[in-house]
């Protein structure tokens, strides 16, 4: 099975400063056709999560450019260039290359 | 506008069997891989099965292989787990979730989620 960890699993963050949020798989996740199966999502609190980032670097439909993914292989990082107080909630790494596979999550709070 | 709704949610006994339904709208519900994702009280995402767009293919995690089953029938417009032999660990808001890895661009939505709580 392919185990997802994520870092930090508590991040509090200064409005306007960027935060990061590293995600490490246990297998690479690098598909013959080029591409990573790595997603981010975004729980909210109270709400269902929702998607950010496909395939590590793709931002989903209406999603804010200030979110940004990257990595290859087994190490992803989300990137979030100024945090506003809307991005508060709890951010989920996904495998998708082997059945799926979620992180911990990482809680993001307003210092 | 792509919507999800779960039902079939509820308190059941230790041993005892639920199905849960998804309605599907705003898409063409055969194009895509479904999941069901669970969420204990207070704890992370679990995804728990996924199932190809004919049906075909079915994958579960191995704490509810044996005990759930994922179907779907694309003419209803509907996405379904049965779960039997329920457990207390199996307590969770269960969450429909369209094409998880939405790998060709489009994908990734969840539902509301419904309640299903495992108690005597």
């Amino acid at each position: 099975d392919t185990v997802m960890t994520q870092s930090p699993l508590s991040l509090p963050v200064t409005p306007g400063e960027p935060a990061s949020i590293s995600c490490r798989s246990s297998q690479s996740l690098l598909h013959s056709n080029g591409y990573n199966y790595l997603n981010w999502y975004l729980q909210k609190p109270g709400q269902s999560p929702q998607l950010l980032i496909y395939l590590a670097s793709k931002r989903a439909s209406g999603v804010p450019d200030r979110f940004s993914g990257s990595g290859s292989g087994t190490d992803f990082t989300l990137k979030i260039s100024r945090v506003e107080a809307e991005d508060v909630g709890i951010y989920y790494c996904m495998q998708a290359l082997r059945a799926r596979t979620f992180g911990q999550g990482t809680k993001v709070e307003i210092k | 506008e792509v919507q999800l709704v779960e039902s079939g949610g509820g308190l059941v006994q230790p041993g005892g069997s639920l199905r849960l339904s998804c309605a599907a709208s705003g898409f063409t519900l055969s194009s895509y891989w479904m999941s069901w994702v669970r969420q204990a009280p207070g704890k992370g995402l679990e995804w728990v099965a996924n199932i190809k767009q004919d049906g075909s293919e079915e994958y579960y995690v191995d704490s509810v292989k044996g005990r759930f089953t994922i179907s779907r029938d694309n003419a209803k417009n509907s996405l379904y787990l049965q779960m039997n032999s329920l457990r207390a660990e199996d307590t969770a808001v269960y969450y429909c979730a369209r094409d998880l890895s939405a790998a060709g661009g489009e994908g990734g939505n969840w539902g509301q989620g419904t309640l299903v709580t495992v108690s005597s």
